[in-house]
């Protein structure tokens, strides 16, 4: 089955830097690659996604890459903020598109 | 619109009780997972649902977990007996699958936290 891997698992950036966390994938049928952000007592929520017919995207100052060749994908978080603190989770799409196996998750704080 | 909503947020039972989470997807969703976090391995997917109907539940660990969805608007995960390592946030998520409205975009809940002690 599908296996997505996330490095590094803990990242701390100082405010206004950038962040990067990274995605491996297994499957190469994939191709729908979200990112999921999720804060302390709440669910994962989709901050942005990406489709395997673009190598990147971009909304304001977030922003991913995907490069299927190598089967990784990335996010940037440039101009961090101390609200940017969360864990971030990768996800692959599996089966069709119809699900979807997720990163164990990076730990960013984001130090003012 | 709501959101997903689950209940209960958190849950403190004994080994060997019966435990029953429920999820109201968001009206509208035709498809409905349930996840379990933790920490060792991260959001697992437990089994998901297309109109009303499980379409995969090879991630259930065992015999002791159930899942039904007997209408659109409801669906239960159960576990029977509840064992210590049982012990994790469960996540349900809706979405709409198979239409133009099909975004990928999957609508968590806020999770039910059990603890088996």
């Amino acid at each position: 089955g599908e296996n997505v891997e996330q490095h590094p698992s803990t990242l701390s950036v100082q405010e206004g830097d950038s962040a990067v966390i990274k995605c491996t994938y297994s499957d190469s049928a994939s191709n729908y690659f979200p990112w999921y952000k999720q804060e302390l007592g709440k669910g994962p929520q989709l901050i942005i996604d990406i489709r395997s017919n673009v190598g990147e995207k971009k909304d304001q100052r977030i922003a991913v890459t995907l490069n299927k060749t190598a089967k990784h994908f990335s996010l940037h978080i440039t101009e961090t903020q101390p609200e940017d603190s969360a864990v971030y989770f990768c996800a692959a799409s599996i089966g069709g598109n119809n699900r979807l196996a997720f990163g164990k998750g990076n730990q960013v704080v984001v130090i003012p | 619109d709501a959101g997903v909503i689950q209940s209960p947020r958190h849950e403190v039972t004994e080994m060997g009780q019966e435990v029953t989470l429920r999820c109201k997807p968001i009206s509208g969703h035709n498809s409905l997972f349930w996840y379990r976090q933790t920490m060792m391995r991260g959001l697992e997917l437990l089994i998901y649902f297309n109109n009303n109907v499980p379409i995969d539940d090879s991630g259930m660990p065992e015999d002791r977990f159930s899942a039904k969805m007997p209408n659109a608007s409801f669906s239960t995960l159960k576990i029977q007996p509840s064992e210590p390592r049982d012990s994790a946030v469960y996540f349900c998520a809706s979405t709409m699958r198979g239409s133009g409205r099909d975004t990928g975009e999957l609508f968590f809940g806020e999770g039910s936290r059990l603890t088996v002690l």
